[in-house]
């Protein structure tokens, strides 16, 4: 079925150290793309997607770009803040309706 | 423009009590979504609903959990009796459905429930 896999963490980098979190899918047809960031004692929000492959999405310094030959999502930011603290999920939908989320990756930026 | 707003933003019971969760979605929004997030995981959904209609309660433990949602608009999770398994965070989101989309989910802040 439809999955997604992340790189475990916790991620620990320094002020404006660059970032890749790694994610990769298993999908049947052509999924759209998520990145969603939960800050702490808050809900998940949407952070970028991508809907098809080869389309970059982008939002607040954070890049990613839907590789439909490697299945792969990855996510990166050139120079991360101590506000970038987080945890970030990886994310899918095949139908627009149904997602699926990988199990989240801790960032702790020190300053 | 509100976004989903659940409550109670926390919850402590005892074992073996009902516990209820309240969830208001996105004015609009077709379609809503209750999740469990374990701590440390990615959330795992429990029911989805497209209106009134759940269209997806697979994974929902019919033998404790129950939900409903009221001519399409808010919604409700029940757990009764609630077990020391069921501590963790109960999110609901919201998206507007129609053909096929990527479907976007705004989720609420969730609810955290301990069972001791």
């Amino acid at each position: 079925g439809d999955s997604v896999t992340q790189m475990e963490g916790p991620v620990t980098l320094s002020e404006e150290a660059f970032l890749t979190i790694n994610c990769t899918y298993t999908a049947t047809g052509y999924p759209s793309l998520f990145w969603y960031v939960q800050y702490p004692g808050e809900g998940l929000q949407l952070l970028l997607k991508a809907t098809k492959a080869d389309d970059k999405g982008s939002n607040k310094g954070f890049e990613a770009t839907y590789r439909k030959e490697t299945t792969s999502f990855h996510l990166e930011k050139g120079s991360v803040q101590v506000s970038d603290s987080a945890v970030y999920f990886c994310a899918l939908t095949p139908t627009g309706n149904q997602f699926y989320f990988g199990t989240g990756t801790s960032l702790t930026v020190i300053p | 423009e509100a976004g989903v707003v659940q409550s109670p933003r926390y919850k402590i019971i005892e074992k073996k009590q009902p516990v209820a969760f309240w969830c208001n979605p996105i004015s609009g929004h077709n379609t809503l979504y209750w999740y469990r997030q374990n701590l440390g995981q990615g959330p795992e959904l429990l029911i989805r609903y497209e209106n009134e209609e759940a269209v997806d309660d697979s994974q929902l433990p019919k033998d404790r959990f129950s939900a409903e949602r009221l001519k399409g608009v808010d919604s409700t999770l029940k757990i009764q009796p609630a077990e020391l398994g069921d501590s963790a965070v109960y999110l609901c989101a919201s998206s507007l459905v129609s053909g096929r989309s990527t479907g976007e989910l705004f989720f609420g802040e969730g609810s955290r429930l301990t069972v001791l």
